[in-house]
């Protein structure tokens, strides 16, 4: 059964960088997609990139000049960086296994990783 | 911001039927895209509850249903028990956006 533990920093400061890890357990990342999905008060469920195991991309057009995402298959793992982060990127951050096109659902999803950016 | 309109809120006393609406347009849902449904309780990730038309993952009971038809999806809730009280969130894909899209959520509330 895989599972999905996230990790990384939940308070920052307007301006700076937010980093996510996701780590992987009970299962392979070959043919699956790897998303990060956000949850705002003002927005509701927000999807934000995916990456597949051949370091495979795509972005939330929301999103896409400020994101980067990667993968370690080696270490099981993938991550989110947002830049520039404002009052409005607070929220919750999960990371979430998808698949491929448009057919796709997310399932499982990561415990989820509480974001306050504040001054 | 989410790009399927759901009501913000459904409720029902226990042992009825509720439904809730999750309404796109021709490049989401009226694309043909499948769409799936979230569940998520207070203080808990979203947990897939349904997945294309009925599909149900272990431990999901029947008293799930969804249906489909021209750019909008539902999802019904029979025989509703206190512990159905979450959020439910429907979710698919927008081929203008190349991108996967939420349902802005429902709060189901057993009276």
């Amino acid at each position: 059964q895989v599972h999905l533990q996230q990790w990384g920093a939940g308070l920052l400061k307007p301006s700076e960088t937010l980093s996510l890890t996701c780590g992987v357990s009970g299962g392979s990342f070959v043919g699956y997609y790897w998303s990060w999905i956000r949850q705002s008060p003002g927005k509701g469920l927000e999807w934000i990139a995916e990456i597949n195991q051949s370091g495979s991309t795509n972005y939330s057009p929301t999103f896409r000049s400020r994101v980067v995402v990667s993968i370690d298959t080696s270490k099981s793992q993938y991550s989110l960086w947002l830049n520039s982060v404002t009052a409005a990127d607070t929220g919750v951050y999960y990371c979430a296994r998808g698949g491929s096109g448009g057919h796709s659902w997310f399932d499982p999803w990561g415990q989820g990783t509480p974001v306050t950016v504040s001054a | 911001q989410s790009v399927l309109t759901q009501p913000p809120s459904v409720s029902g006393a226990p042992g009825q039927r509720v439904t809730i609406s999750c309404t796109g347009t021709s490049s989401n849902i009226g694309a043909r895209f499948d769409v799936h449904w979230y569940q998520q309780l207070p203080g808990a990730a979203p947990k897939l509850l349904i997945y294309g038309i009925n599909n149900r993952p272990s431990g999901v009971p029947d008293r799930f249903s969804v249906s489909k038809s021209g750019t909008s999806a539902s999802l019904s809730i029979t025989g509703l028990q206190t512990e159905d009280e979450a959020d439910y969130y429907c979710q698919s894909y927008d081929r203008s956006l190349s991108g996967h899209v939420f349902g802005t959520g429902t709060k189901v509330t057993v009276l």
